[in-house]
């Protein structure tokens, strides 16, 4: 079946500082990708969709400036995490929809800011 | 504004038994929904789904039921296993699937040997 691969699993970084996330579809081509936050115990919520060639679409509330998406190529959608703060430690997901119907999730990136 | 609810933040029950778990939605819109299984510090992973133009979909030991005058979707695994011990995600998304998922906020399942 379809894979979404995410890199990195785990990430620990410094307040004030980037991280980058890959999000990349390995046996299909994704037009659109999802990025997800997801707090202990909360639901995954959107952040934004990431469409490529074409700027994202980003949730009420997401900073546009701070959580930067990059869909360059048909395969691969990056979320940069700008100037880092300890309440952006949380559980990033990408997913990216099969043309049909399923989504296809990512494992995930663990964010803490120290 | 909760677009798709899941009530019961936990469920236990027995191996071999059956387990049910309740998903519950208010966008009229909402046509495709889907069942995501999610290990701790791991990615969703897609279990079933169905359209609104069924009220069943069976995969296994998976099965989804779906009552649109209710607004109101089930999934049932049965017989019950201790690998099936994880969070279950309720989503839905409208235009036939090809909207965002909006997802509720899980149901931890502990299945007990």
């Amino acid at each position: 079946g379809a894979v979404v691969s995410q890199h990195p699993s785990w990430v620990i970084c410094k307040s004030g500082t980037s991280v980058k996330i890959e999000c990349r579809s390995l046996d299909f081509q994704a037009t659109t990708m999802f990025w997800y936050r997801q707090f202990p115990k909360q639901s995954l919520m959107l952040m934004a969709t990431s469409n490529e060639g074409s700027k994202a679409t980003y949730e009420q509330g997401v900073e546009k400036d701070k959580f930067l998406i990059n869909h360059a190529s048909l395969t691969l959608s990056t979320l940069t995490v700008t100037s880092a703060h300890p309440e952006d430690s949380s559980f990033y997901i990408c997913s990216a929809r099969v043309p049909g119907r399923k989504a296809f999730f990512g494992q995930g990136t663990r964010l803490t800011v120290v | 504004d909760q677009q798709v609810k899941q009530n019961s933040p936990s469920l236990s029950v027995q191996e071999g038994r059956i387990s049910i778990l309740n998903c519950d939605y208010t966008n009229s819109m909402f046509d495709y929904f889907l069942w995501y299984k999610k290990y701790p510090a791991e990615g969703p992973t897609f279990l079933i789904s169905i359209s609104s133009i069924k009220d069943k979909n069976e995969d296994g030991r998976f099965t989804v039921f779906l009552n649109k005058s209710a607004k109101h979707l089930s999934l049932h695994i049965v017989p019950s296993q201790p690998g099936d011990s994880a969070v279950y995600f309720c989503a839905a998304s409208a235009q036939g699937g090809s909207e965002k998922l909006v997802f509720g906020k899980g149901t931890k399942l502990t299945v007990n040997p």
